[in-house]
């Protein structure tokens, strides 16, 4: 079954400083990645999703991940943090082969970018 | 079109009431899901329509629950006899049929339910 995990709870930065958000993967079979972003009362906005063969992606507000087949993860980055970044972020992969290809996600990580 | 829409955002009800969402995807889209999620973790898939079909149903949607696509236009999720352990945020998304894996999900901003 494809999986993901996300091993912070919560990430806090400086404004300024880059960022990192972790995700791991577990799939059988290719790897179709995303990330979402959910502020506050509001639904889930895509960021980005992998492509294969790029192994950095870039996506919406100046966020891009970083894919690692050897280590299984795609971790979220942006090189310098903003406050307006505060939000909660959300890896998924897709749950491809079935009738629904939906995607699962991960449990969340919090982040919270100080002035 | 601007996107996914959901009605209401907020529904506050009793226990043991019955409720109706309702999800209006994005007008191309004849993919259709809804979500769950309650505070602190991820989005859980509860079922999937493919124009009018429902072709996936989650063990989380119990025999209270049902969902409906008529036309393969817009949802209505249905929860009867409400209980506090609904309260959650619920979550449509849509997207393109096909056989393009890379194609995301679009959410909508999601019906906020509160059984008290």
């Amino acid at each position: 079954a494809q999986s993901v995990a996300q091993p912070e709870d919560q990430v806090n930065v400086a404004e300024g400083n880059p960022l990192t958000v972790k995700c791991t993967y577990s799939v059988s079979g290719n790897p179709y990645l995303f990330w979402y972003v959910q502020y506050p009362n509001r639904g889930l906005q895509f960021l980005l999703k992998y492509i294969t063969g790029d192994n950095l992606v870039k996506g919406s507000y100046g966020f891009e991940a970083e894919f690692n087949k050897s280590q299984t993860s795609f971790h979220l980055k942006k090189p310098s943090a903003l406050v307006s970044d505060s939000a909660l972020y959300f890896c998924a992969v897709r749950d491809y082969g079935g009738a629904t290809n939906k995607l699962i996600f991960g449990t969340g990580t919090l982040l919270a970018v100080q002035p | 079109d601007t996107g996914v829409s959901q009605n209401p955002r907020h529904k506050i009800t009793k226990r043991g009431q019955n409720v109706t969402f309702r999800c209006d995807p994005i007008s191309e889209h004849n993919r259709l899901y809804w979500y769950r999620q309650t505070l602190g973790q991820g989005p859980e898939f509860l079922t999937y329509f493919q124009n009018e079909a429902q072709l996936e149903k989650s063990r989380l949607l119990s025999d209270r629950f049902s969902a409906e696509r008529p036309k393969g236009s817009f949802s209505t999720l249905e929860i009867q006899r409400t209980e506090q352990g609904d309260s959650a945020m619920y979550l449509c998304a849509s997207s393109l049929a096909g056989g393009n894996p890379n194609s995301p999900l679009h959410f909508g901003n999601g019906t906020r339910l509160t059984v008290t």
